[in-house]
C-alpha cells in the first residue's frame, strides 16, 4: 500500500558533522514534498520544500534530494549543530499531507 | 504575523465525554488541516477544511468532526472519547487547499482521556 516511511528511527552525530536523514515513499503520483522539524513540546516547523520536478534544492545549511526512480527523499545538514536536535518527518503530498514515522536526530557535542 | 494559535494547550477529559478544540490560522489563510499525533501513529491526518467546506478526511471514525468558519477559523469536535483519543492535535494552516503548498502548524492541543 502506500506509505510514507524513515529508514531509521534516530540517528546519533558529533557536532560539525554532517547529517543525512533518509525517507522512502511509495506513492509515485506525489508531486510535493517537504521536510519538517519537531522539537520537544512544539509543533512540526517547516525546513525545506521540494516538487517533484526538480531533483535537488538547497536552503541554509540543509538540502533535500528527490530520487524519483527509486521514490526516496533525504535531507543534509550541514555542519550539524545541538540546536538541530529534534524529530525529523518527511511528508508527501497527494491532495493531502502524509508523514512519515520520524528519525530522531541527536547532536553530540 | 501571528502564527498559528490552537486553543486550549492542554486538556484532560474523562471517557465518554466530548472535546472541541480551536485553530485559528494564520491571516489569510483559508486552509486548515488537522493533525492527530501519538507515538504509536505518528503524524495522522484528520481532515481538511477550505473555505468553510471540507475538502479531504482521513481514516478516523465519525467521532472526529470539524467545521470551519467564515474567518477561517477551525473547531474539530470529538465525542464519546476513547483512551486511546489521548494525543497531541496539531493544525496546520496554507494559503491554499490539496497540499501543495506550504503548511504552518501550531503547538497542538495534548489531549488526555482518563
Amino acid at each position: 500500500g502506500e506509505s510514507v516511511g524513515l529508514h531509521l528511527p534516530t540517528l546519533s552525530v558529533q557536532e560539525g558533522d554532517n547529517s543525512i536523514i533518509n525517507c522512502a515513499y511509495s506513492n509515485s503520483a506525489s508531486d510535493y514534498f517537504i521536510w519538517y522539524k519537531q522539537e520537544s513540546g512544539k509543533g512540526p516547523q517547516f525546513i525545506i520544500d521540494i516538487r517533484s520536478n526538480m531533483d535537488k534544492r538547497q536552503g541554509q545549511r540543509v538540502t533535500v534530494l528527490l530520487n524519483k526512480t527509486v521514490k526516496h527523499l533525504s535531507l543534509q545538514i550541514a555542519a550539524t549543530q545541538p540546536g538541530d536536535s529534534a524529530v525529523y518527518f518527511c511528508a508527501e503530498s497527494r491532495r493531502d499531507m502524509r508523514f512519515g514515522a520520524g528519525t530522531r536526530l541527536t547532536v553530540k557535542p | 504575523k501571528a502564527g498559528v494559535t490552537q486553543t486550549p494547550r492542554y486538556l484532560i477529559k474523562t471517557r465518554g465525554q466530548q472535546v472541541t478544540l480551536s485553530c485559528s490560522p494564520i491571516s489569510g489563510h483559508r486552509s486548515v488541516s488537522w493533525y492527530q499525533q501519538t507515538p504509536g501513529q505518528g503524524l495522522q491526518f484528520l481532515f481538511e477544511y477550505f473555505s468553510e467546506t471540507q475538502r479531504n478526511k482521513g481514516n478516523f471514525p465519525g467521532r472526529f468532526s470539524g467545521r470551519q468558519f467564515s474567518n477561517s477559523r477551525s473547531e474539530m469536535n470529538v465525542s464519546t472519547l476513547e483512551l486511546g483519543d489521548s494525543a497531541l492535535y496539531l493544525c496546520a494552516s496554507s494559503l491554499e487547499s490539496g497540499g501543495n503548498t506550504e503548511a504552518f502548524f501550531g503547538q497542538g492541543t495534548r489531549l488526555t482521556v482518563v
